[in-house]
């Protein structure tokens, strides 16, 4: 099976920039998405092909996948932006996710 | 506008089954992969299954493979998750979400608990 590492925390200040990785291998080749996920509350799309913004979603949120490593990057991060934050790799039409990471905004 | 509407949780013994539901609006099933993807009490998501938008391909993921079954129904425009020998490891959130090519999941449902306990 194919695996997705993420690291289980992340700590960003109001207004600084946020990084969550997330790794596999030959990441770079697979198409990757991103989500957010706030508590009780279902995931939604930030990041498709692994840099793509959805239409709706603030342009403070950005991607890039390239290698083994897959980031997502939260330009001036606001308190709004604490959640659970998913990586997911596709193979054909299955998929697998990251185990999450959890950003907080101290 | 697109909606999708999950039912059919609840609380099952070990080894009984269930029959998720998750009814569409604003969107024909028949015209897109769908999938099921899980969350367990305070864990991660977890992808589940997918069935392709004209239905001749289901995959599974291996903790649910010849348990579970994808299916849909065009005339009710719904997507159903049959489970078989339920075990407590299967408790969770389940997710139903729509798939576009090339893109990911763009709409989910808002989830349904499903609680295995004796």
């Amino acid at each position: 099976s194919y695996d997705l590492t993420q690291p289980p925390s992340v700590s960003v200040s109001p207004g600084q920039t946020a990084s969550i990785t997330c790794s596999g291998d030959k990441l770079g080749n697979k198409y990757v998405c991103w989500y957010q996920q706030r508590p009780g509350q279902s995931p939604v799309l930030l990041i498709y092909q692994g840099s793509k913004r959805p239409s709706g979603i603030p342009e403070r949120f950005s991607g890039s996948n390239s290698g083994n490593t897959a980031t997502l990057t939260i330009s001036g991060t606001q308190a709004m932006d604490e959640a659970d934050y998913y990586c997911q790799a596709w193979d054909s039409i299955t998929a697998v996710f990251g185990g999450g990471t959890t950003l907080t905004v101290l | 506008q697109v909606q999708l509407v999950e039912s059919g949780g609840g609380v099952v013994q070990p080894g009984r089954s269930l029959r998720l539901s998750c009814a569409a609006s604003g969107f024909t099933v028949s015209s897109f992969t769908m999938h099921w993807v899980r969350q367990a009490p305070g864990k991660g998501l977890e992808w589940v299954a997918v069935i392709s938008y004209d239905g001749s391909n289901k995959y599974y993921a291996d903790s649910v493979k010849g348990r579970f079954t994808i299916s849909r129904d065009s005339s009710k425009n719904t997507l159903y998750l049959q489970m078989n020998s339920l075990r407590p490891e299967d408790a969770a959130v389940y997710y139903c979400a729509r798939d576009v090519t090339e893109i990911g999941n763009d709409y989910w449902g808002q989830g349904t608990l499903v609680t295995v306990s004796s």
